[in-house]
């Protein structure tokens, strides 16, 4: 079983539409829970932390729900360039600050 | 915010050579720098962590002899493919991580690597 799954998608998003999508992460020591987005061929990028109370950012939402060990990212008002990979990432207590990647989410928003 | 290179960032060689890629901070010193390898519509692998001044640590079946990697210092690390094979052909990607504690990495653009 992989340490963190992601629905690869494609999540096909009309532009202005919400899009949701979960990761799910296998180890319950998990400690730390972050978004990354990856474009094509290009290196990921910080997108945001995922906090335990949740958290917002512009037009992103995070929510961390530990007791199923999910993670999930919201979008909302979806623009074309938000057109990306989304990586769910997290840290291991105990990995020295490894971090253990989904194989991650596909979103195309349309116009 | 923290910028991180890498040199190459496009390579074809032919299969038995050697390859060197070079990851760099270029705006502040890393104390640990972290080599993945992602295949197409596949996740980031996690090869190795490397701190400044010691022997990195690799991951579980990534050959030490193959993939050889030095951290020299603060702000360069470097990764080697020896004897490369075309199933080494990827997307080799660095973070730097500026201090133990630090959960956030920062990472380089990566290099593709096609062996042929």
């Amino acid at each position: 079983r992989k340490e963190v799954e992601q629905d690869p998608g494609p999540f096909n998003v009309p532009e202005g539409a919400t899009v949701a999508f979960n990761c799910t992460y296998s180890n319950s020591a998990s400690q730390s829970f972050f978004w990354y987005r990856q474009d094509c061929r290009k290196e990921p990028k910080l997108l945001m932390s995922v906090y335990s109370s949740g958290n917002e950012d512009g037009r992103f939402t995070a929510q961390l729900n530990r007791a199923s060990q999910y993670i999930s990212l919201l979008i909302r008002d979806s623009k074309l360039s938000d057109s990306a990979t989304y990586l769910c990432v997290v840290i291991l207590t105990d990995s020295w600050g490894k971090l253990q990647f989904g194989a991650g989410t596909q979103v195309v928003v349309t116009p | 915010g923290a910028v991180v290179s890498q040199h190459p960032s496009r390579v074809i060689c032919k299969s038995g050579t050697s390859v060197k890629i070079e990851c760099r901070s270029l705006d502040f010193q890393a104390t640990t720098m972290f080599w993945y390898r992602q295949f197409p519509k596949q996740s980031l692998m996690l090869m190795a962590t490397s701190n400044e001044g010691s022997k990195a640590t690799y991951e579980q079946g990534v050959e030490k002899d193959k993939f050889l990697i030095n951290h020299a210092s603060l702000t360069l690390s470097t990764l080697t493919v020896t004897s490369a094979h075309p199933e080494d052909s990827s997307f080799y990607i660095c973070s730097a991580r500026v201090e133990r504690g630090a959960r956030e990495q920062y990472f380089g653009p990566g290099t593709r690597l096609t062996v042929t």
